[in-house]
């Protein structure tokens, strides 16, 4: 079974630049996730997705990253204008969406490392 | 609020048994998660604790005692594969079944 796919692995970017990360989950999966994970703390949720509709994006800075998933699949995440405090791994996770006893196990990407400059 | 406390950093060695605690304080309780990230890798599952008590899982056994809001990730036999972070979730009723992360322990295995 094919794991989560990300897309860059790295991206180096000045800041006030435009930058997008792509997410294919895994086959069957209806959760997808975006975290942001800054060195040495967790993984902090920016979205979520149920499907192809937006269940939590109340940690999103939407002034300047947006997120779509068309189709219930692939996934983008994008940041536009960047700021030097963007400089993160961005994750990506999904899930099949299914709770079994409160447990909905997620499975991650390998990130994408950005940073500003 | 929601919050989980977990120590930041704890060094064992090759061989020996480690214990990582976690504690929480969340509205309403589903669960404790825990996962395993190498320097550089991505978080990868490791446990769930649903009921209270332990569950094993080869060298890596974790339990979890909702009246004292408590859980723990034990490793025996330590090798150093096993130096990574690992962090503890929580999952709630009223979070969609997202996970609420602590900030991680870091593992540091000595020879």
């Amino acid at each position: 079974e094919a794991g989560v796919a990300q897309s860059p692995r790295y991206k180096i970017i000045e800041k006030r630049q435009s930058v997008a990360f792509w997410c294919n989950p895994i086959s069957g999966h209806a959760t997808l996730y975006w975290y942001q994970q800054i060195l040495g703390q967790g993984p902090k949720l920016l979205i979520q997705f149920q499907n192809n509709g937006v269940v939590d994006d109340s940690q999103l800075p939407k002034d300047r990253f947006s997120a779509e998933r068309l189709k219930g699949v692939d996934s983008t995440l994008k940041i536009q204008p960047a700021k030097l405090e963007d400089s993160a791994v961005y994750l990506c996770a999904s899930s099949l969406g299914l709770s079994r006893g409160g447990s909905d196990t997620q499975y991650f990407g390998p990130g994408t490392r950005l940073t500003v400059l | 609020g929601q919050s989980l406390e977990q120590p930041s950093e704890v060094t064992a060695v090759e061989g020996a048994i480690v214990q990582i605690n976690c504690t929480y304080q969340t509205s309403g309780f589903y669960g404790l998660s825990w996962y395993q990230q190498h320097d550089g890798g991505a978080p990868t599952f490791l446990s769930y604790n649903g009921l209270d008590g332990l569950e094993e899982t080869g060298r890596f056994s974790s339990f979890l005692s909702r009246s004292d809001s408590y859980g723990y990730l034990r490793l025996q036999e330590l090798q150093m594969k096993d130096s990574a972070s690992y962090f503890c979730a929580v999952s709630a009723p009223w979070s969609n079944y997202q996970l609420i992360w602590g900030a991680g322990t870091k593992l540091i295995i000595k020879p």
